[in-house]
Parts: C-alpha cells; structure tokens; sequence
C-alpha cells in the first residue's frame, strides 16, 4: 500500500523569506511523486514532479522539491515567497505502475507582506 | 485549447435523488479519475478508468457509479446510497505511464438541500 504524509497543516512565511512545505511517503517500489498547487473553489495544478535521476527537482513558478530516499520524504522549498503562493498544497504518490495516485491531507501556505 | 471540463460548476441535490457530473476531456488521455474533497480531508479516489469500457473502484466508491463508455467522457453519478454527498467533486485524466501527472477540472460543487 502506498501512503502520504504532509505534517504541518498550515505554514506561515513573510514575504521574501524562503519556505518549506513537508511531505513524507510509503511505497512499497520506486515512487513517482508530484507536487500540485489548489487555489479557493478550483481544481488542482500541477507543479513538478519526480521520476528519477537528480534529486532536486525544479518546477512551475520558482519551486522546487528535494527527494531525498533515506528519509522518504519529498519536500517543496521555494528561496523567496510571494502573497501570491498563498494557497494549499498537496503532495501524491504513485507506486510504480499502479495505475493511481494517493494524495496527503494538503497544507495550506500563507504568505504575508 | 486541450483541458478537461467539468460541469456544471454548481448543483443542488435533493436528499433520496440521484445526480450526474460530467466530466470531459480532449487531452486523448487514456485514464481518468473522480475525486472527492472534503475540508482537512485532502482527495479521496472514488472510482477511476484506465481504459474505455473498464473502471475501478477507489477507497469510497459505495453510493456512487461511473461508467466509461468513450474515451473522453467519465460522468460520475451519485445515487441516493450516498449518505452525505455534499462534497467538492474533482475530476482528473492522465497518460497510462506511471510518471505521468494528472490534469484537473475545475470541479463540481455538490449540495443536498
């Protein structure tokens, strides 16, 4: 079975300082693991992902992930937050194949001027 | 201009009817899925099709019923079964490949008046 974890349901950060949101993971193969970003009332957008290879991963809008295997974890990791990433975010993970996704609970970022 | 529809974007359900959401998709996507979002709950898989003429169930699939007979339509019914369905409904399509990230629509809005 495969599962996701994401710990802090809110996290807060000024503008212009770096920001971290967590995520952890199971599978029982190798992981495909994504990052997708939901604004209020609408549906989610993708932000990156990670397959395989490099363990920082780069995506949309300036963010970037961290796989990192011995921990299991899969963190988002922005250097400078905007008001405008103010939003909620979800990480999933597919195991190999399997043909579904399973998605954390979300954390909701607030950034503030 | 590629994307996937959901409609409509609001619907009011009295108790003991069922309802139909639409969902449709021009990305010639093989698997498509429902999602249920409840606040603090993140996404819960209701059903989901990796090709047509064939679906599977998710984790709360009970009271609910899809079918997929063309490639890019995967309406969702929610029949008077489902106990509390006031919900925010997602629908997502991908490629087959493990990889592959999910496209949203901008859900459905469910409410049982």
């Amino acid at each position: 079975a495969q599962s996701v974890a994401q710990p802090e349901d809110q996290v807060n950060v000024a503008e212009g300082n770096p920001l971290t949101v967590k995520c952890t993971y199971s599978v029982s193969g190798n992981p495909y693991l994504f990052w997708y970003v939901q604004y209020p009332n609408r549906g989610l957008q993708f932000l990156l992902k990670y397959i395989t290879g490099d363990n920082l991963v780069k995506g949309s809008y300036g963010f970037e992930a961290e796989f990192n295997k011995s921990q299991t974890s899969f963190h988002l990791k922005k250097p400078s937050a905007l008001v405008s990433d103010s939003a909620l975010y979800f990480c999933a993970v597919r195991d190999g194949d399997a043909g579904k996704s399973t998605f954390g609970d979300g954390t909701t970022l607030t950034v503030k001027p | 201009d590629g994307g996937i529809t959901q409609s409509p974007k609001y619907l009011f359900r009295k108790e003991g009817q069922n309802v139909t959401l639409s969902c449709e998709q021009n990305l010639n996507h093989d698997a498509m899925y429902w999602y249920r979002q409840d606040p603090g709950q993140g996404l819960r898989l209701i059903y989901y099709s990796q090709i047509v003429n064939d679906f599977q169930k998710g984790d709360i699939a009970e009271g609910y019923s899809v079918s997929r007979e063309k490639k890019e339509s995967f309406p969702l019914t929610v029949t008077s079964a489902q106990k509390n369905p006031t919900a925010f409904y997602l629908c997502a399509s991908s490629t087959r490949q493990g990889g592959a990230e999910a496209f949203f629509g901008q859900g459905t809005r469910l409410t049982v008046v």
